[in-house]
């Protein structure tokens, strides 16, 4: 069970705007510490998509956007084409386990 | 480029052990924090070990601690996961991931690149 909880799915018709949230607490998200996101297509490994709460790696296109505030985290996508049907997931720290780094649940994006 | 390639899985039973490698390419690995992170079927991802550049820091999720070993050899551009008693909550795939470069390791980063993972099953 993770500390941070996203959404287990959200859908969206091509060119529509869909967003994906990121709930945790104090002791992460809260406490400051960045947020993260993974694009993990069907039977592919994850990609990074969103590093610093909203800083995209070269390649990623700016259809994908991050914000941060308070305990979440969300992750946007404007303009939904097919090819963003994917498995989403948040990744930050948490100050409360022992293991430093602690993935969201994870979210399944459809594209109707 | 940066390519990752893990391999080392396969079906082996409770309470038995494996060792997964993971070649690295394209990069000055003695540079960089490595880590493992594992997927069952159909669930999402977990953070399971993270070694630093030299091996001074090493972490492991709650879930493997004592059993899982993570090491590393940068003359050989290598990473390592032995595990021994293995459970079968243990099934998954399992991706050798990259931190980004730091000059330290990094205790709150994200996974910059990523393997093509290697499926353990453990079963009997």
């Amino acid at each position: 069970q993770s500390v941070l909880t996203q959404p287990p799915s959200v859908s969206g018709a091509p060119g529509q705007r869909v967003t994906i949230s990121c709930t945790g607490s104090s002791s992460n998200i809260g406490a400051g510490y960045d947020v993260h996101w993974y694009q993990q297509l069907p039977g592919t490994a994850p990609k990074l998509l969103i590093y610093g709460n909203s800083n995209r790696p070269s390649g990623v296109p700016d259809r994908f956007s991050g914000s941060k505030s308070g305990t979440s985290a969300s992750l946007a996508i404007t303009g939904l084409q097919a090819e963003d049907e994917a498995d989403y997931y948040c990744q930050s720290y948490d100050s409360s386990l022992s293991g430093p780094r602690v993935f969201g649940t994870g979210t399944k994006v459809t594209v109707l | 480029e940066v390519q990752l390639v893990e391999s080392g899985g396969g079906l082996v039973k409770p309470g038995g052990s494996l060792r997964l490698s993971c070649a690295a390419s394209g990069f000055t690995f003695s540079s960089y924090s490595m880590n493992w992170v594992r997927q069952a079927p159909g669930k999402g991802l977990e953070w399971v070990s993270s070694i630093s550049s030299s091996s001074s820091y090493i972490y492991y999720a709650d879930s493997v601690k004592g059993r899982f070993t993570i090491s590393r050899d940068n003359a050989k551009n290598s990473l390592y996961l032995q595990m021994n008693s293995l459970r079968a909550e243990d099934t998954a795939v399992y991706y050798c991931a990259r931190d980004p470069p730091r000059g330290y390791y990094d205790i709150l980063t994200y996974f910059d690149y990523w393997g093509q993972g290697t499926l353990v099953t453990v079963s009997s």
